[in-house]
């Protein structure tokens, strides 16, 4: 198995401009995706592949990826913006269906 | 509209068992490879399991591996986890979620989970 490591929190003033990163020896192999967490809520996915976004996901979010490290770059951001947010990849293990999560970055918007 | 919804949650004690379900509507369920996922109280998110779509894959995490079973029937749109010796750190909401993988056009791998279950609660207490 592998692992990857967030930072546990990250704060941004309304508006502006944060970057959530996650590290993981398997990122140079596989890209990650992220999610969104609120309170009691399901994850949501808001960024795969190299830089994607599913339908329904402002562009204010973006992703990137250099060497062992995966990020998620919210440009310009919004109170409804404060949640948790998990990378997650296939880990390096040889199954493809094994994967790991990041242990989370809560996001403030102050 | 895609929807998964999981069953099956409850109060265990420990060393008992468990069988969670988890109902897709919605989409071409044999087509997916089907997850796993669980969040203990306060905590991020960890994967449990995998399931490729014709059964013929599975992984597991290796703090469930041993005691939790990944299985699939495609002619019902369902998936299972069938959970024997718990344990109190298996106390944890179970979400149930689908997979998608594939290549980029520079052929990098990526995967992701597009739909997730609201979750059901397990908790394992004496």
């Amino acid at each position: 198995s592998s692992e990857l490591t967030q930072d546990p929190a990250v704060s941004v003033a309304l508006g502006q401009t944060v970057r959530i990163t996650c590290q993981g020896d398997s990122l140079r192999s596989y890209y990650a995706s992220w999610y969104q967490q609120k309170p009691g809520q399901a994850p949501v996915l808001v960024i795969y592949g190299k830089n994607n976004r599913p339908s329904g996901i402002p562009d204010r979010f973006s992703g990137s990826s250099s060497g062992n490290t995966a990020s998620l770059t919210i440009t310009g951001a919004q109170a409804e913006d404060e949640a948790d947010y998990y990378c997650n990849s296939r880990d390096s293990s040889g199954n493809h269906l094994n994967v790991v999560f990041g242990g989370g970055t809560k996001l403030t918007v102050l | 509209e895609v929807q998964l919804v999981e069953s099956g949650g409850g109060l265990v004690q420990p060393g008992r068992s468990l069988r969670l379900s988890c109902a897709a509507s919605g989409f071409t369920f044999d087509d997916y490879a089907m997850h796993w996922v669980r969040q203990a109280p306060g905590k991020g998110l960890e994967w449990v399991s995998g399931i490729s779509w014709n059964s013929g894959s599975i992984g597991y995490a290796d703090s469930v591996k041993g005691r939790f079973t990944i299985s699939r029937d495609n002619a019902k749109n369902s998936l299972y986890l069938q959970m024997n010796s718990l344990r109190a750190e298996d106390t944890a909401l179970y979400y149930c979620a689908k997979a998608y993988h594939d290549y980029d056009s520079s052929g990098y791998y990526y995967f992701l989970f597009d739909y997730w279950g609201q979750g059901t609660l397990v908790t394992v207490s004496s």
